[in-house]
């Protein structure tokens, strides 16, 4: 069974604050990272793509890569409310996304 | 920016009877995808389609299941009959694909709740 596991949470921080979502995967052939945010009864929506061990940085998002700890990693730098959602991070196998259950995050003024 | 479109928003059926969920993916994409989300679980693959044809398919995607693609544009899931734990939401989703073959993005449609009564 592949499996991708996150925290639950919630993970409440202050407005202003770094956001740090973690994510450890089973598949050591999985090549391909993405984190989504879900806003609670939407879809989910691509924030994060990574494909090579290191960190890619957009805008107030970092994910890092660690291929040889199975581990993905999702920074939010200064945390507004609007980042409040269920944060899911996903793995590409076999060009099907194997999803795991979402950490949600809550920010707080 | 394109976007995959699904439709309906919800959908409101009677056990056991047909129901066809639709979907127009993003124009230059070539793979698509269907996914479900029981409430309150995680998001799960049901079926990857391209070039004309399923190329993988989860344990949930059973004979009651179907894709198609009926023309140019739209992409269908269709559950010939409904169970009542069909009941979900369901996720059109689509990517390209570069030369080097990895993988791109997958990207979402806003979904279809389907409500089997």
């Amino acid at each position: 069974q592949k499996e991708v596991e996150q925290n639950s949470g919630p993970l409440s921080v202050p407005e202003g604050a770094i956001a740090s979502l973690n994510c450890t995967y089973s598949d050591r052939v999985s090549q391909s990272f993405f984190w989504y945010r879900q806003y609670s009864g939407k879809s989910p929506e691509l924030i994060m793509s990574i494909y090579s061990n290191g960190d890619k940085e957009d805008g107030r998002f970092t994910a890092q890569l660690n291929k040889a700890s199975q581990y993905v990693s999702l920074l939010i730098r200064d945390s507004q409310p609007s980042d409040s959602a269920t944060y899911l991070c996903a793995v590409n196998l076999s060009n099907k996304l194997i999803f795991g259950a979402g950490t949600r995050l809550a920010v707080h003024p | 920016e394109p976007e995959v479109t699904q439709t309906p928003s919800h959908q409101v059926t009677q056990m056991g009877q047909e129901v066809i969920l639709r979907c127009v993916p993003i124009s230059n994409h070539l793979y698509f995808y269907w996914y479900r989300q029981i409430l309150g679980q995680k998001v799960e693959f049901l079926v990857s389609f391209y070039n004309n044809e399923i190329s993988e398919k989860s344990e949930i995607f059973d004979d009651q299941f179907s894709v198609e693609r009926p023309d140019g544009s739209n992409f269908t899931l269709k559950i010939r009959s409904t169970k009542l734990e069909d009941s979900a939401m369901y996720f059109c989703a689509s990517s390209r694909r570069t030369t080097t073959g990895s993988n791109q993005p997958q990207h979402f449609g806003d979904g279809t709740r389907l409500s089997i009564l």
